[in-house]
């Protein structure tokens, strides 16, 4: 079946601007993770859905940051006022079930805030 | 807080060789898991192997395999008859709850 998807997979935001990237999750697939990953490093974790619920937003480096998943499915991630600093690969991962499951990663967004 | 180490920024293999790459971390929790992923300059992050903390027996996919060394926190992965597909930065990962927590990667290069 198909795998996790992200949109859009290019992102420029002049400095200021919200921007909001979307995740298609394996249909299915209870637990939805955004994670963030600066040029040469490993992803850092975000926020966890487990279906509607946001269980886990300690990541979220500031309140300009906003995730949500209305339905179970579909998620997005919202920045609020981006800031250079902000420029990294947002990854969206899921996974069937809610403890310690593997983790089905999309392609990522690009996000470059000039 | 849980925290993973790779020591290895950078590694080349000939092709058809064996490369390990090397991963430590540190955890108080009894269960968990250990994952190592790869990711090609794509960008997709893929699974490669999982090894659940409990079992004993490393774990094996084709010509990837696994020394998990529990009381050490050692999760090494050795590629075996190295292909220039397995160019790509190799993440070791493990779970924090629910959530995983990755080292800053190995960046594999196989050379022909």
């Amino acid at each position: 079946g198909a795998g996790v998807s992200q949109s859009p997979r290019y992102k420029v935001a002049k400095r200021g601007q919200d921007v909001a990237l979307r995740c298609d999750p394996i249909s299915g697939h209870v637990s939805l993770f955004w994670y963030q990953q600066a040029l040469g490093q490993g992803p850092e974790f975000l926020t966890y859905f487990q279906n509607e619920a946001q269980l886990d937003k300690s990541g979220l480096p500031s309140d300009r940051f906003f995730a949500e998943r209305p339905e179970g499915s579909v998620s997005t991630l919202k920045i609020q006022r981006t800031q250079q600093e902000d420029s990294a690969v947002y990854l969206c991962a899921s996974s069937l079930g809610t403890f310690q499951e593997t983790q089905y990663f999309g392609p990522g967004t690009r996000l470059l805030v000039l | 807080a849980q925290t993973v180490t790779q020591s290895q920024p950078e590694m080349s293999v000939q092709e058809a060789e064996t490369v390990t790459l090397s991963c430590t971390y540190d955890t108080s929790e009894n269960n968990y898991y250990l994952f190592w992923y790869k990711q090609p300059p794509s960008r997709q992050m893929i699974l490669v192997i999982r090894q659940e903390a409990y079992k004993q027996q490393n774990a094996t996919e084709n010509r990837f395999s696994v020394n998990f060394q529990k009381a050490a926190k050692s999760f090494s992965l050795k590629i075996s008859d190295s292909q220039l597909g397995d160019t790509a930065m190799y993440f070791c990962a493990q779970t924090s709850g629910s959530r995983l927590t990755f080292g800053e990667g190995t960046q594999l290069t196989v050379n022909p």
